[in-house]
């Protein structure tokens, strides 16, 4: 199956910084990325949907001004979380659709982060 | 009363035994099921999906189940094995939507005793 790879696997910042988490699709092109959160115990929780050349869609009680999407390009997309507080420690988890005739969600394998 | 976002519905199964997973559904107007499987510290892997029009649909050793009437889903695993020990989640979509966003269920842990 397709592969999606999310980097890094696990940060740990300081409370008040912001980082980078890339995703990306590696043997096929994607139309449609989604951002996920996952909170220890639970399910996943749909954070964005992120389409390739323009804004990404928030749901809501996501802050977007906190939460960055970029789709820059068909393979790559990004989340920063700005001004990181510990309360954005959790899994985040990519997916990539290649669509629009293939709709099969391929996940990446998470990104734990921590703030301290 | 349990507090299901805090604690996930455990299923523990003697290894070589059979294994059901249930999910209850929410949106009646979702034509798309798929079943991931998460492994601790990993992402979701698809396991199996099923549309509205079909009520089974048989993998390798998975069934998946549909009843539309009362919105249920469930997982069968035969002849569980150790490394079938995760965490199970159903997920809906309406295909016809034309957004590709899948809603997730709570969420099943299976631990299979060897």
């Amino acid at each position: 199956g397709a592969v999606v790879s999310q980097h890094p696997s696990r940060v740990i910042c300081k409370s008040g910084t912001s980082v980078k988490i890339e995703c990306r699709s590696l043997d096929f092109q994607a139309t449609t990325m989604f951002w996920y959160r996952q909170f220890p115990k639970q399910s996943l929780m749909l954070m964005a949907t992120s389409n390739e050349g323009s804004k990404a869609t928030y749901e809501q009680g996501v802050e977007k001004d906190k939460f960055l999407i970029n789709h820059a390009s068909l393979t790559l997309s990004t989340l920063t979380v700005t001004s990181a507080h510990p309360e954005d420690s959790s899994f985040y988890i990519c997916s990539a659709i290649p669509g629009p005739t293939n709709t099969e969600a391929f996940f990446g394998q998470g990104t734990r982060l921590t703030v301290v | 009363g349990e507090s299901v976002g805090l604690h996930l519905p455990t299923l523990s199964v003697q290894e070589g035994d059979n294994s059901i997973i249930n999910c209850a559904y929410s949106n009646s107007a979702s034509d798309y099921f798929i079943w991931y499987k998460q492994e601790s510290g990993k992402g979701p892997q698809f396991i199996i999906d099923i549309r509205s029009n079909m009520d089974k649909r048989q993998g390798q050793r998975v069934t998946v189940l549909l009843n539309k009437t009362v919105k249920h889903l469930s997982l069968q695993i035969a002849a569980t094995q150790p490394g079938d020990s995760a965490v199970y989640f159903c997920a809906e979509n309406i295909s016809g939507a034309g957004s590709y966003q899948l809603t997730f269920g709570k969420g099943t842990k299976l631990s299979v005793i060897p």
